[in-house]
């Protein structure tokens, strides 16, 4: 099956200080990648759509400034929690799409961040 | 009202027993539509997708009502290693997924 990985699997940061989090589909091309965030006991709630090649659409009320995304590669894309605060702290997922999939998205492993 | 909503549980059953649970969603022109499993910590992953028919994998029963806007899952025979947060995911005509907020099932010994 598709794998995705995600890089760190959990961060610990000062407030004040910006965290890059990778998301790599390690046997296909993804024609798009998702970033969810998920605090605990919510559902997971879609952050951006990142497409190779173009800028990440955001979803209303996700600071574009705060939460860059880069989506350089067909296999990989970034997000930069920029000047990070405690509230920013939860649970980042990416999953990857391609056309292919009919629909199902393939997590990464999730990276949990905490700020203090 | 949210695109997708759940009972939070938490349904807490003994081992070998039937636990069933739905989920509705708001968008009439939905058209795919999957259970994840989420284990603690971990991402989801995908459990089964639903089909019009309704379907079956081993212990795990799928139905979809369209008319009513609700999806049900149905656990025969549960194992301990069925204890986890199930997914309602939602598949509105684009490539972005709906989730809710996860049905929790507890199976004990």
């Amino acid at each position: 099956g598709a794998v995705v990985s995600q890089h760190p699997s959990w961060v610990i940061c000062k407030s004040g200080t910006s965290v890059k989090i990778e998301c790599r589909s390690l046997d296909f091309q993804a024609t798009t990648m998702f970033w969810y965030r998920q605090f605990p006991k919510q559902s997971l709630m879609l952050m951006a759509t990142s497409n190779e090649g173009s800028k990440a659409t955001y979803e209303q009320g996700v600071e574009k400034d705060k939460f860059l995304i880069n989506h350089a590669s067909l296999t990989l894309s970034t997000l930069t929690v920029t000047s990070a605060h405690p509230e920013d702290s939860s649970f980042y997922i990416c999953s990857a799409w391609t056309e292919s999939s009919y629909n199902e998205q393939f997590f990464g492993p999730g990276t949990r961040l905490t700020v203090l | 009202r949210k695109e997708v909503e759940q009972d939070p549980g938490p349904f807490n059953v003994p081992e070998g027993a039937t636990v069933a649970f739905n989920c509705t969603y708001s968008n009439s022109a939905s058209q795919s539509f999957f259970w994840y499993r989420q284990d603690c910590r971990k991402e989801p992953k995908l459990l089964m997708s639903v089909y019009s028919s309704g379907n079956e994998d081993g212990r795990f029963t799928a139905q979809l009502n369209r008319a009513s806007q609700y999806i049900s899952l149905l656990i025969r025979d549960s194992k301990l290693s069925d204890s986890a947060t199930y997914l309602c995911v939602v598949n509105p005509p684009n490539v972005k997924l709906s989730f809710g907020a996860g049905t929790t099932v507890t199976v004990r010994a």
